[in-house]
């Protein structure tokens, strides 16, 4: 199965700040990796999907970008709705694997 | 619009069985797999397997082979997972999530979750 590591498990972030989370896979995946945001009691909802996607709806302050073994997801202005759990997923072949997740919390 | 409603919530005991639906709407049934995933509480996504409605075939995350079955009902749009032999690891929040073959709808539907608590 294809692992996929988190970093940070933990942040804590004040609004208004740029927050970068990076997931790498133990082997390439080409951009086969979706972005999900997950608040306390709530269902998972997609952020970006085909690594660089933007899921309509989804405001512009949010990115991903790269590749194969190392991708990243970035809030580019920190929003008080921001503050949740974030998830990678790759599906380049199964079974899909979750990322451990990243909590972020307010400063 | 797209929906996935699952059924309500469960209690049960060490060594029982549970089924949860996940009946879906707003699009064609059997033009998309249907995932599903666990999460147990204060902990992460867990994916458990996948069915395709169109031809009933099923794949399962190993840890659940021989105790998840995976069915669907064509005529009204329902995805069924059996979790048989339960134990209380297996408290958690169960939900389907839709899954097509491209990335862009690859998990861009949920259901809401059931939860199901095991415990004697």
């Amino acid at each position: 199965d294809i692992q996929m590591t988190q970093s940070p498990s933990a942040m804590s972030a004040s609004v208004g700040d740029r927050v970068t989370i990076t997931c790498r896979a133990s082997q390439g995946i080409s951009n086969y990796l979706a972005w999900f945001q997950q608040k306390p009691g709530k269902v998972p909802k997609r952020l970006i999907y085909a690594a660089s996607s933007l899921q309509s709806g989804v405001p512009s302050r949010f990115s991903g970008s790269g590749s194969e073994t190392e991708f990243t997801l970035t809030i580019s202005s920190l929003q008080p709705e921001d503050f949740a759990t974030y998830y990678c997923l790759q599906h380049n072949s199964y079974p899909p694997t979750f990322g451990q997740g990243t909590k972020v919390e307010i400063k | 619009q797209v929906q996935l409603v699952q059924s309500g919530a469960e209690v049960k005991k060490p060594g029982a069985s549970v089924k949860v639906s996940c009946k879906a709407s707003g699009y064609t049934f059997t033009s998309f797999y249907m995932h599903w995933v666990r999460q147990a509480p204060g902990q992460g996504l867990e994916w458990m397997g996948i069915i395709n409605p169109s031809a009933g075939s099923t794949s399962y995350a190993q840890k659940f082979q021989g105790r998840v079955i995976m069915t669907r009902d064509t005529s009204t749009s329902t995805v069924y997972m059996e979790v048989s032999n339960l134990r209380s690891e297996d408290t958690a929040v169960y939900y389907c999530a839709r899954g097509g073959i491209v990335a862009t709808t690859f998990f861009d539907y949920w259901g809401q979750g059931t939860l199901v608590t095991v415990s004697s």
